[in-house]
């Protein structure tokens, strides 16, 4: 993986259902992992950054995890709802952050 | 305070202006940064000023010129700027240098630029 990935690239998903999607990145030349959450017309807002391999992090009916031997973080987002409709970025960071196209996530009521 | 304000939210301009973007922070950062985005494509970096000194340029066209007048400020002036220069531009601020493990950037909600 030379560049950061992100899949799905969309996805819509019905209220109440539990969706992830996944971020690899270069698994050399590692930092960190930066995953953010960016509402349409709003500023993109930090979720969660990540440096050690199998970290773990939650915030509410978010989390996420980190494989940096094998380059990948997972999002997982449990019984979503409409408010978290957005596009999800993560970013790898060595010396500088390297953005994903990111996950757009529709949740329909 | 903790956000990062960007004016003007829109921006049309023709390819002979010169105009500036403007970002704002007052949480005592010490690094900030100008990021471009274009429809369905990352943000891409720009420019980075660690400690009000410009420490990243990303082979950025110089028809874009960076200031950082102080720690709170951030402007990018523009200049006979092409068509394909149209995107949204994003400002963040960092606590620390952008070399810092796991720095934490806070973003502006961005100017969408326009070029005719």
């Amino acid at each position: 993986i030379l560049n950061v990935e992100q899949s799905p690239q969309s996805l819509h998903v019905q209220e109440g259902d539990s969706t992830n999607f996944t971020c690899s990145f270069p698994s050399s030349n590692f930092y960190a992992l930066h995953w953010y959450r960016w509402e349409t017309a709003k500023s993109p807002e930090a979720l969660f950054v990540m440096t050690l391999n199998g970290d773990e992090k939650k915030k509410g009916r978010i989390s996420a995890t980190l494989n940096t031997k094998e380059g990948y973080s997972y999002l997982y987002i449990k019984g979503s709802q409409p408010e978290d409709s957005a596009t999800y970025l993560c970013a790898s960071q060595y010396q500088k952050v390297t953005f994903g196209t990111g996950t757009k996530l529709q949740v329909i009521p | 305070d903790t956000e990062v304000t960007q004016t003007p939210k829109h921006l049309v301009m023709g390819m002979t202006n010169k105009k500036s973007l403007k970002c704002e922070q007052h949480m005592g950062h010490r690094a900030m940064y100008w990021y471009k985005q274009k429809a369905k494509k990352p943000p891409e970096l720009m420019f980075v000023y660690s400690y009000e000194k410009l420490s990243i340029n990303e082979s950025v066209p110089s028809r874009f010129s960076p200031e950082c007048p102080n720690s709170s400020l951030l402007n990018l002036h523009l200049h006979a700027l092409q068509p394909e220069d149209s995107a949204l531009y994003l400002c963040a601020s960092s606590q620390g240098a952008p070399e810092i493990r796991g720095n934490e950037q806070f973003f502006g909600p961005g100017t969408r630029l326009t070029v005719l």
